[in-house]
């Protein structure tokens, strides 16, 4: 149990235009999703929290107009990066929690998506 | 100060080998500790949450120390398939936020 789902998991762009990623929690109702970013060689940074119906929480650094996030409903958040550029090339990958997971690892578990590779030329 | 600290290494290890990676964080208030175990290009997978009395899963044993702000991750008859990155995870401060480490790379030679 507790899939998430990341749709495209690669993409490439030209520089300017806007790339929409998915995140969808297929078994269980994601309350809070998370969106990291990881660049070659380092670890996954947090970028944004969204809870179900509210607007998302940035992490310091992230441009909110720059990354859209939304979280309409509790199996899904999309991430939208507007006016791509080569320096927003990275490794995105989102994460959720919720209700009706399962597992011992307690109710703070996230259970991350298969990432989505974009590259912005 | 990093907020989460990893031996980015890597090890290299023959198959066999017992491997032992540590973590120390900053933020006192964390209570809850994990470890992801992430493949190349791909995304972090949980290997196993870390309670303060000390968990074992088959070959693997994580160990907390509050006092020290200290986590480590033993592993025990590394296999090939053992050859990952280690990533030491912080749910920050209770926030719910997890803040990860740069990773330890392990390499298992046969």
């Amino acid at each position: 149990g507790a899939v998430v789902s990341q749709h495209p998991s690669w993409v490439i762009c030209k520089s300017g235009t806007s790339v929409k990623i998915e995140c969808r929690s297929l078994d269980f109702q994601a309350t809070t999703m998370f969106w990291y970013r990881q660049f070659p060689k380092q670890s996954l940074m947090l970028m944004a929290t969204s809870n179900e119906g509210s607007k998302a929480t940035y992490e310091q650094g992230v441009e909110k107009d720059k990354f859209l996030i939304n979280h309409a409903s509790l199996t899904l958040s999309t991430l939208t990066v507007t006016s791509a550029h080569p320096e927003d090339s990275s490794f995105y990958i989102c994460s959720a929690r919720g209700i009706g997971t399962s597992g011992g690892a307690g109710s703070d578990t996230q259970y991350f998506g298969p990432g989505t590779r974009l590259t912005v030329l | 100060r990093k907020e989460v600290e990893q031996d980015p290494g890597p090890f290299n290890v023959p198959e066999g080998a017992t491997v032992a990676f540590n973590c120390t964080y900053s933020n006192s208030a964390s209570q809850s500790f994990f470890w992801y175990r992430q493949d190349c290009r791909k995304e972090p997978k949980l290997l196993m949450s870390v309670y303060s009395s000390g968990n074992e899963d088959g070959r693997f044993t994580a160990q907390l120390n509050r006092a020290s702000q200290y986590i480590s991750l033993l592993i025990r008859d590394s296999k090939l398939s053992d050859s990952a990155t280690y990533l030491c995870v912080v749910n920050w401060g209770n926030t719910g936020k997890l803040i990860f480490g740069q990773g330890t790379t392990l390499q298992v030679k046969p």
